[in-house]
């Protein structure tokens, strides 16, 4: 599937540490996703953006910071994060609104030590 | 708000057997979609099947196919003839039809499905 990527596949790092996810989507959709997928809980929806404007945040630390620069293309900033987030964050894409299915991307394992 | 459940944790199956994995969902919407995903162990989720809450018929593809109970907010997945490549996280989701959040899924906590030679 290279529908979205995503880079790094796997990131350690350590509590002061600063970094970014990349998400990358080359099906034309206008909408895009990052969740969390930790065990045994639902994939958490984190952020949304439709036609690159954020509409959803569900409440999610400050210590994530997203960024759409255009419809492709998605961040995910990470800092000073704590060892509970550690997860596989996971992009995804679709067409904005109606019943369009997303497409995910393989997700990023992070590791924070 | 709405909620999706998935009351088994793990199902196995024999090879060229019949799965079937439960859902139930929990929405005062009439208008919304439905959905199963597969994860496999490589992790990338990959849509299996969707379904219109306004069509009756039960949406099919290929050897999966569903079971969708409006009434009974029942959602189930039907595995024919079970493939090793199977073996899988089984989510499913769903997602509103109209109102602000058309764009949102929601996922039930999955099922893990074996499959045994």
């Amino acid at each position: 599937e290279t529908g979205v990527t995503q880079t790094p596949r796997h990131l350690v790092m350590g509590m002061t540490n600063k970094k970014s996810l990349k998400c990358e989507q080359h099906l034309g959709h206008n909408a895009m996703y990052w969740y969390k997928q930790s065990a045994k809980k639902p994939l958490e929806l984190m952020f949304v953006y439709s036609l690159e404007e954020r509409v959803e945040n569900n409440s999610v630390p400050s210590r994530f910071s997203p960024e759409c620069p255009n419809s492709s293309h998605l961040f995910l900033h990470l800092h000073t994060l704590q060892p509970e987030d550690s997860a596989l964050y996971l992009c995804a894409s679709s067409r904005a609104s109606g019943g369009y299915e997303q497409y995910f991307g393989p997700g990023t394992r992070l590791t924070v030590t | 708000a709405q909620t999706v459940t998935q009351s088994q944790p793990e199902m196995s199956v024999q090879e060229a057997e019949t799965v079937t994995l439960s859902c139930t969902y929990d929405t005062s919407e009439s208008d919304y979609y439905l959905f199963w995903y597969k994860q496999p162990p490589s992790r990338q989720m990959i849509l299996v099947i969707r379904q219109e809450a306004y069509k009756q018929q039960n949406a099919t593809e290929n050897r999966f196919s569903v079971n969708f109970q409006k009434a009974a907010k029942s959602f189930s997945l039907k595995i024919s003839d079970s493939q090793l490549g199977d073996a899988a996280m089984y989510f499913c989701a769903y997602r509103s039809a109209g109102g602000y959040n058309t764009d949102k899924l929601i996922f039930g906590t999955g099922t893990r499905l074996q499959v045994f030679p």
